[in-house]
């Protein structure tokens, strides 16, 4: 399968622990994204990189919120100090995305549901 | 303020019958997407348009740029088509966007009854 792929699919955590969530893109897609969809909700951006570099980030992505894409292939979200509120569906997305501001269809993965007790 | 607004919410309808999907926004895009979402989370993109009509299969997709208005449309549905169709829109690049994200809307949960 050369969808996108996000590691693990379910975690169950306890407040202030920190978690991490792994994504890995169609391979070739430059652009990667990553969003939050909480029950009921339409999903929200969250951050995204063009290749290894971190472009945007939504104020909803506060200081425990740290995402990564080291050599601009899979990429990471750590939340740190995890919270009753970060409880929500944790979903990666990638695009072909050449150039910066062009268009480009969107593919998601299944997505991390993350529950903090 | 929600930029992307989406109607109806809930639609529950027969199957045959021709579905349409509304969806509004309030800021310059680059682009508009639709997207189906399965339970459990799994997400389609089904469209991206910026301009005019597309269509495939049973699926009609129109966007009027002067009027921000876009829907979705759906011939002989099947309960198969049940899901949550969202509308997203890529703010465009006079509206503090870019290559950006996307902006969602809340979804239309479909329900498609034999």
């Amino acid at each position: 399968d050369t969808g996108v792929s996000q590691n693990p699919r379910h975690k169950i955590t306890k407040r202030g622990q920190n978690v991490t969530f792994r994504c890995d893109p169609i391979s070739e897609h430059n652009r990667l994204y990553w969003y939050r969809q909480t029950l009921g909700q339409g999903p929200e951006f969250l951050t995204y990189f063009q290749n290894e570099a971190q472009l945007e980030k939504s104020r909803l992505l506060s200081d425990r919120f740290s995402a990564e894409r080291p050599k601009g292939s899979f990429s990471t979200l750590e939340i740190q100090r995890t919270e009753q509120g970060d409880s929500a569906m944790y979903l990666c997305a990638s695009s072909f995305g050449v150039q910066v501001g062009s268009t480009d269809t969107q593919y998601f993965g299944p997505g991390t549901r993350l529950t903090v007790l | 303020k929600n930029e992307v607004e989406q109607s109806p919410q809930n639609l529950t309808a027969q199957e045959g019958e021709f579905i349409t999907i509304n969806c509004s926004y309030s800021v310059g895009i680059s682009a508009l997407h639709w997207l189906q979402q399965h339970p459990g989370g799994g997400i389609v993109s089904l469209f991206m348009l910026s301009s005019g009509k597309k269509k495939h299969g049973r699926l009609i997709a129109t966007i009027n740029i002067q009027e921000k208005h876009s829907s979705l449309h759906i011939t002989a549905s099947h309960p198969r088509d049940s899901a949550v169709y969202i509308c997203a829109v890529e703010p465009g690049e006079y509206s503090g966007g870019g290559a950006d994200g996307l902006t969602f809307g809340k979804g239309t949960h479909l329900i498609i009854q034999p």
